[in-house]
């Protein structure tokens, strides 16, 4: 069965420190896909990124960036210099190919994420 | 482009009644699947429709159901609620299967 682990339940820093959250997950498929989303006060979730298990490239994006190890089974997310604004819930989540199509998302329990002044 | 809508956004019942929750996907999105959120059990995936045919079903009792329309418009429906049906209902809409859900804000459902 397929599973994500983000064992940081929360974590605190001070604007413009760099952070990054972790993601393990554990999966018996040879494809797949992972994501993060970030959960704001509000409760609506943000897409910030999708990779598929045949893509190891890391990528960045303006502050965030993206470092995915299929070595480690690690999809690890990072904010340079963070910002107030950066304040949220952030989760990992893992789709498999399923047999006959369709999307379901397993979600990890997520990182809370407090920048201060 | 319009976003995922839910309606209501918020509801109040007690115990033993049912509720229905409305979801409007983006435009052009045929996929449409449902979370719940609790604290104690995190998001939850629930079901997955596509092309008003239930694709995928998480592991919930049967007092959970759903539906879709020709428009792609998603229903849910819980039937004898209990306290522990309290939570956040989120609904996300897809273009393609594996790609990204967009999600809707949500409604937070109180049972008392």
């Amino acid at each position: 069965a397929q599973k994500v682990t983000q064992a940081q339940t929360e974590i605190s820093v001070v604007e413009k420190e760099d952070v990054t959250l972790d993601c393990v997950y554990e999966t018996r498929d040879t494809t797949y896909y992972l994501f993060w989303y970030k959960q704001p006060p509000s409760g609506e979730l943000v897409f910030l990124i999708r990779r598929n298990s045949f893509d190891e490239q890391n990528e960045i994006s303006g502050r965030y960036s993206w470092n995915f190890q299929k070595s480690t089974s690690s999809f690890n997310f990072t904010i340079t210099a963070s910002q107030v604004v950066d304040s949220a819930v952030y989760f990992c989540a893992l789709s498999e190919a399923i047999a006959g199509g369709g999307n379901k998302l397993t979600f990890g329990t997520g990182t809370q994420l407090k920048v201060e002044l | 482009k319009a976003g995922v809508t839910q309606t209501p956004r918020y509801l109040i019942k007690t115990r033993g009644q049912q509720v229905t929750l409305s979801c409007s996907p983006i435009s052009g999105h045929r996929s449409v699947s449902w979370y719940q959120q609790t604290p104690g059990q995190g998001l939850q995936f629930l079901f997955e429709y596509f092309s008003e045919t239930q694709r995928n079903k998480g592991n919930f009792p049967g007092r959970f159901s759903g539906r879709q329309f020709s428009n792609s418009r998603s229903e849910m429906n819980v039937s004898t609620l209990e306290l522990g049906d309290s939570a956040l209902y989120l609904c996300a809409s897809s273009l393609q299967q594996y790609n990204e859900q967009f999600f809707g804000p949500g409604t937070r459902l109180t049972v008392l």
